[in-house]
């Protein structure tokens, strides 16, 4: 079946713009989960939703990010006031959420973000 | 100090070599532990869970020492399709985020 889709694939603006990234999970999977992945770094975790609602946003690095997933299946990342620190790759996962320790996280391809 | 820690590396190894990875860990809570295969400008993806003492799938066999708080990685066989970099992380609820390192990287060469 189809997997973890993200759009755009490549994102550049300019500093202090706004931007939005999508990110559509695997269909039937109510965790979702958001990472950040630095040149050289492994993927930092930012937010994870079980269904509609932000279980955990304690990896968000400050107000200028947030996250929604308004019917429970896509989800948008939405940064202000972009800055040149926050070019990364923004990861997409999501997993079948039942609990359990076979809850694999599968990851989508990534939004390349680069603010100018 | 990092929750996951890892050698980056690079490894360069001979094809047909075996190489191996460890991985330490901070949270003695943690009760499951991934490897992750990330190739080069796309996303990672799940090589092995370990939840118990270890796991063995094929050339690849992962081992878990909680005493030590650490996670190897042993790949034998070395194929030029192993080139990659590799991924440790630590679960710390069935449904939490993952905490990655920050990767080692594995060359093998003909």
């Amino acid at each position: 079946g189809a997997g973890v889709s993200q759009t755009p694939s490549n994102k550049v603006t300019e500093k202090g713009k706004y931007v939005e990234l999508r990110c559509d999970p695997i269909s039937g999977h109510t965790a979702l989960y958001w990472y950040r992945q630095s040149l050289g770094q492994g993927p930092e975790f930012l937010i994870y939703f079980q269904g509609t609602g932000a279980a955990d946003d304690s990896g968000l690095p400050n107000d200028r990010f947030f996250a929604v997933r308004p019917e429970g299946s896509v989800s948008t990342l939405k940064i202000q006031r972009t800055e040149r620190g926050d070019s990364a790759v923004y990861l997409c996962a999501s997993a079948i959420g039942a609990g359990g320790l076979g809850d694999t996280q599968y990851f989508g391809p990534g939004t390349r973000l680069t603010v100018l | 100090r990092k929750e996951v820690e890892q050698d980056p590396g690079p490894f360069n190894v001979p094809e047909g070599a075996t190489v191996a990875f460890n991985c330490t860990y901070s949270n003695s809570a943690s009760q499951s532990f991934f490897w992750y295969r990330q190739d080069c400008r796309k996303e990672p993806k799940l090589l092995m869970s370990v939840y118990s003492s270890g796991n063995e799938d094929g050339r690849f066999t992962a081992q878990l020492n909680r005493a030590s708080q650490y996670i190897s990685l042993l790949i034998r066989d070395s194929k030029l399709s192993d080139s990659a970099t590799y991924l440790c992380a630590s679960h710390g609820s069935s449904a939490s985020k993952i905490i990655f390192g920050s990767g080692t990287r594995l060359s093998i060469r003909p």
